[in-house]
């Protein structure tokens, strides 16, 4: 099965500046990679993905890159503000052998300091 | 409120006792699935539907049942088995033909 591994479990920046969150996966099969944020309490919400026949997407302040051949992938988010505060869950979808869903990575804390 | 409501939100449970937790989805979504999350983990995934009538497991399924008699809808028991079963549980739904996942917005199981 696929494993998702993701880096850092604690981001603090300054407001204003940029973050990154880094993951990587084991599966080759897998072509979908969506990024979640979760506010405490509530429940996760896409804020952007990626398919796997795309190196680069972005959406305003959020953009993220893929990298098939080094199977790992990350979300870069510029001119932070407090609202970014969230936990951030990357994750991605194997399709091999007729399974589905998600496999996630552990999640990232993002905390914007004033 | 996003076309996917679980319910309870909160859940309260005696050891030795199954309970079931409810998940419907008003989006026309084939397929659903249902996570667990823990404190400072990912979300696991329990079981999952891609259609009526069946179902598959997923990561962590022992100590869970779930049926899928309606489209609409993919409640999971939480029986006695299940060792741990305090935790967020978050159900989803997508269309087959897309990408993105839905999520409702979860019950918490607390075992008391």
């Amino acid at each position: 099965g696929e494993n998702v591994e993701q880096h850092p479990s604690t981001l603090s920046v300054q407001e204003g500046d940029s973050a990154v969150i880094k993951c990587t996966y084991s599966d080759s099969a897998s072509n979908y990679f969506p990024w979640y944020k979760q506010e405490l309490g509530k429940r996760p919400q896409l804020i952007i993905d990626i398919r796997s026949n795309v190196g680069e997407k972005k959406d305003q302040r959020i953009a993220v890159t893929l990298n098939k051949t080094a199977k790992h992938f990350s979300l870069h988010i510029t001119e932070t503000q407090p609202e970014d505060s969230a936990v951030y869950f990357c994750a991605a979808r194997y399709s091999g052998g007729g399974a589905d869903g998600l496999t996630f990575g552990k999640g990232t804390h993002l905390i914007i300091q004033p | 409120d996003g076309g996917i409501t679980q319910s309870p939100k909160y859940l309260f449970r005696k050891e030795g006792q199954n309970v079931t937790l409810s998940c419907e989805q008003n989006l026309n979504h084939d397929a659903m699935y249902w996570y667990r999350q823990d404190p400072g983990q990912g979300l696991r995934l329990i079981y999952y539907s891609q259609i009526v009538n069946d179902f598959q497991k997923g990561d962590i399924a022992e100590g869970y049942s779930v049926s899928r008699e309606k489209k609409e809808s993919f409640p999971l028991t939480v029986t006695s088995a299940q060792k741990n079963p305090t935790a967020f549980y978050l159900c989803a739904s997508r269309d087959r033909a897309g990408t993105e996942a839905f999520f409702g917005q979860g019950t918490r199981l607390t075992v008391v």
